[in-house]
């Protein structure tokens, strides 16, 4: 059975940078039919895309965050990463690392991590 | 950017009855790159229909889905206990974006 796991820092400061792993056990992120990618969703509110990225390391970002994002993939360690740079409180939200069938739909969720921005 | 605006936000009914939830894009959703998922409190979202009327594993029969372009729609025939929670639409024919979400709560 698939699991993700996120992991990192629940707590990050403004103007820092955010950065969070996901870690892929029961299956291998070199698979050619899955992109992996991160949404969050702020306390209380809907769902927001991210990004994602293909083990070869081709990303695909949201255009509004574009600028501050970046995904990366360690396929020698069935990981991939995220860092979201000059954060602000509006940053604040429960981050999911997941499982694209190609690029398309989700089929695996991790369980979600609460990252808070504050001083 | 495609907006996708679900209706109605919030939908109050009993369980066995039926409930029909709305998701309408602001663009074409090319190749019907539409999928619905099912939140409940505390948990990640769980892929209900996927290519707008596919169910996915394991997915009970009284789920389905339908529509193309612009309009689509998630059925359940007949509600269970377990099916009051929050739904969001989510299109992935132009980058990815997901509706605001329905909450389906009991009446």
């Amino acid at each position: 059975q698939l699991q993700l796991q996120e992991s990192g820092p629940g707590l990050v400061k403004p103007s820092e940078t955010l950065s969070l792993t996901c870690t892929v056990s029961g299956g291998s992120i070199s698979s050619s039919s899955y992109y992996w990618g991160w949404i969050r969703q702020p306390p209380g509110k809907g769902l927001e895309w991210i990004g994602s990225i293909y083990y070869s390391g081709s990303t695909y970002y949201n255009p509004s965050l574009k600028s501050r994002v970046t995904i990366s993939v360690d396929t020698s360690k069935n990981q991939f990463s995220l860092k979201l740079s000059s954060v602000t409180a509006a940053d604040t939200a429960v981050y999911y690392c997941a499982r694209l069938i190609l690029q398309r739909s989700i089929d695996y969720w991790g369980q979600g991590t609460l990252v808070t921005v504050s001083s | 950017e495609i907006v996708l605006t679900q209706s109605p936000g919030t939908l109050s009914l009993s369980p066995g009855e039926r409930a029909t939830l709305s998701c309408r894009a602001s663009q074409s959703v090319s190749s019907s790159y539409l999928a619905w998922y099912q939140q409940k409190p505390g948990q990640a979202p769980r892929l209900l229909i996927y290519g707008a009327s596919s169910r996915a594993t394991g997915i009970p029969d009284r789920f389905s889905g339908s529509g193309s372009g612009t309009d689509f729609t998630l059925t359940i025939s007949r509600l269970e206990p377990e099916d009051f929670a929050v739904y969001y639409c989510q299109q992935y024919g132009s980058s990815h974006t997901f509706g605001q979400g329905t909450k389906l709560e009991i009446k």
